[in-house]
């Protein structure tokens, strides 16, 4: 079953403006990280995040984590065409030994 | 470095065919991981790989056999092909599991 829960499942904004992405999971964790597909291709890396942080922030990208929530947020700032991919969020169950992925929010950016 | 990579890239296979997927990665990461990705299904694990020689079920481990013979290559074989084994298999490696993963370009298989 999927750990991580992406909200929503597809997302349409404009150039420029600013793009949030929740995901919710459901057992204890040592960190949440998000990847970034793009069509046709494999995820990459975009952000890691401990239990034990609460924001984070790289470039245009703000990530927080709420463990008393069990969630965690991503934020794309000043959105740009090429921003446009499918998002993820992935947990490590703590005392498992694999990363569990969540279906994922699709982002559309318009020019 | 190479990163993570993965052979083929495409194929088509007739229902009851085996073949084997191979995954290589040059970061000399202990974990490795197999994952399929369907349309609204995100991605689920089929099996992974702790170290060299060790190998264990994921989420979806019918229909695959894995082999970790060395730490850089990280084997997936179906055995006997079926239409539901069509998919995107993407692999993964990870220095430790609180690290950042790596995924390869993936191998898109078809099963007619």
């Amino acid at each position: 079953s999927q750990q991580g829960e992406e909200d929503p499942q597809a997302l349409s904004i404009q150039e420029g403006e600013n793009a949030t992405m929740n995901c919710s999971y459901k057992t204890s964790i040592n960190n949440l990280q998000w990847y970034r597909q793009n069509s046709g291709r494999g995820l990459v890396h975009l952000i890691l995040i401990r239990s034990n942080e609460r924001e984070k922030h790289s470039g245009r990208l703000r990530v927080t984590l709420d463990t008393s929530k069990k969630s965690s947020s991503l934020l794309i700032t000043a959105s740009r065409a090429a921003d446009t991919a499918s998002y993820f969020c992935a947990t490590d169950d703590q005392g498992a030994q694999k990363l569990v992925f969540g279906q994922g929010t699709r982002l559309t950016i318009n020019p | 470095n190479a990163g993570v990579t993965q052979t083929p890239k495409f194929r088509v296979l007739k229902t009851g065919q085996s073949m084997t997927l191979l995954c290589a990665q040059d970061m000399n990461h202990e974990y490795m991981y197999w994952y399929r990705q369907d349309p609204g299904m995100g991605l689920r694990l089929i099996h992974y790989s702790v170290g060299e020689g060790t190998t264990a079920k994921g989420e979806v481990p019918d229909g695959y056999n894995v082999s970790r013979l060395k730490k850089q290559n990280f084997l997936l074989g179906l055995e006997s092909a079926a239409p539901s084994q069509t998919s995107v298999y993407f692999c993964a490696s990870s220095y430790s599991m609180s690290g950042t993963w790596y995924f390869g370009p993936g191998t898109r298989l078809t099963v007619t």
